[in-house]
C-alpha cells in the first residue's frame, strides 16, 4: 500500500520568511495530493490540493509543487504570519490497500513574530 | 454551515465501558470515515463507508465497530474500552470515495482510565 513520509517534523521560521514542507510517497499510481492545516483543538482543514496532471498550484501565499517522477510534493508558504502557526499534514491517494488517503505524520510550524 | 458535526467533544471512560461516538454531515456526501489521531502517529483510518449501506475496515479496526445509519450519519462504537484507545477521534466525509478532499469534524477527545 501507499506510504507517505513528511519532513521536517517541526519547523520554526521568522515572521515574513518562507516555509517549505516536503512529502514523498511510494505508490506511483497515486494521483491526488491534499494538504491540511490543523489548529489547536480543531480538526484538519483542507488548504490546497493538487492532482497529478498539474505540476504546481498557487492560492495567494500558499503553493504546492508536485514531481511525479521523483514521487515527492511540497507545500510552500510565503510571507509567513503568526496565524500560519499550526500542524500541517500532507496526504496521498491510496489507490491500493484499504485506505483512500494516506497521511504523513505532520509538521508543526511555528512562526515567530 | 455546520459541515461535519461530532458528539460528544470530550469523554472519560473506565476500562471495559462501552461508548458510541456520533458523526453527522450536512454536505450530502456519499463517503464517511473515522480516524484516530495519536501523538507522532498522524491520522490513522479506523473504518470507512464508501457509500450508504457499506462499511469497510481501515488500517486500525480492532476494538471498534461502525454503523452507517443513513447518508448523513456514521457512528463509531467501542464495545469494551481499553486504555490503548485513548485518543482523539475524527470523523470526515467526502463527495465520493477516491481522489476527493475529505472534510473533518473537530474531533472527540476520549480518555480511558
Amino acid at each position: 500500500g501507499e506510504n507517505v513520509e513528511q519532513h521536517p517534523s517541526t519547523l520554526s521560521v521568522q515572521e515574513g520568511d518562507s516555509a517549505v514542507i516536503k512529502c514523498t510517497y511510494s505508490d506511483s499510481a497515486s494521483n491526488y495530493f491534499p494538504w491540511y492545516k490543523q489548529e489547536l483543538g480543531k480538526g484538519p482543514q483542507l488548504i490546497i490540493d493538487i492532482r497529478s496532471n498539474v505540476g504546481e498550484k498557487k492560492d495567494q501565499r500558499i503553493a504546492v509543487t508536485l514531481n511525479k517522477t521523483a514521487k515527492h510534493f511540497s507545500l510552500h508558504i510565503t510571507e509567513t504570519q503568526p496565524e500560519d502557526s499550526a500542524v500541517y499534514f500532507c496526504a496521498a491517494s491510496g489507490l491500493s490497500g484499504n485506505t483512500p488517503l494516506v497521511f504523513g505524520k505532520g509538521t508543526r510550524l511555528s512562526v515567530i513574530a | 454551515n455546520a459541515g461535519v458535526t461530532q458528539t460528544p467533544k470530550f469523554q472519560v471512560l473506565k476500562t471495559g465501558q462501552s461508548m458510541t461516538l456520533q458523526c453527522a454531515q450536512d454536505m450530502n456526501h456519499n463517503s464517511m470515515y473515522w480516524y484516530r489521531q495519536d501523538p507522532g502517529m498522524g491520522l490513522r483510518l479506523i473504518y470507512y463507508s464508501a457509500s450508504e449501506g457499506t462499511t469497510d475496515k481501515g488500517e486500525v479496526p480492532n476494538g471498534y465497530n461502525v454503523s452507517r445509519l443513513n447518508k448523513r450519519e456514521f457512528s463509531l462504537r467501542l464495545e469494551s474500552a481499553a486504555p490503548s484507545q485513548t485518543s482523539v477521534y475524527f470523523c470526515a466525509s467526502s463527495e465520493t470515495y477516491s481522489n476527493q478532499p475529505q472534510h473533518f469534524g473537530d474531533g472527540t477527545r476520549l480518555s480511558i482510565l
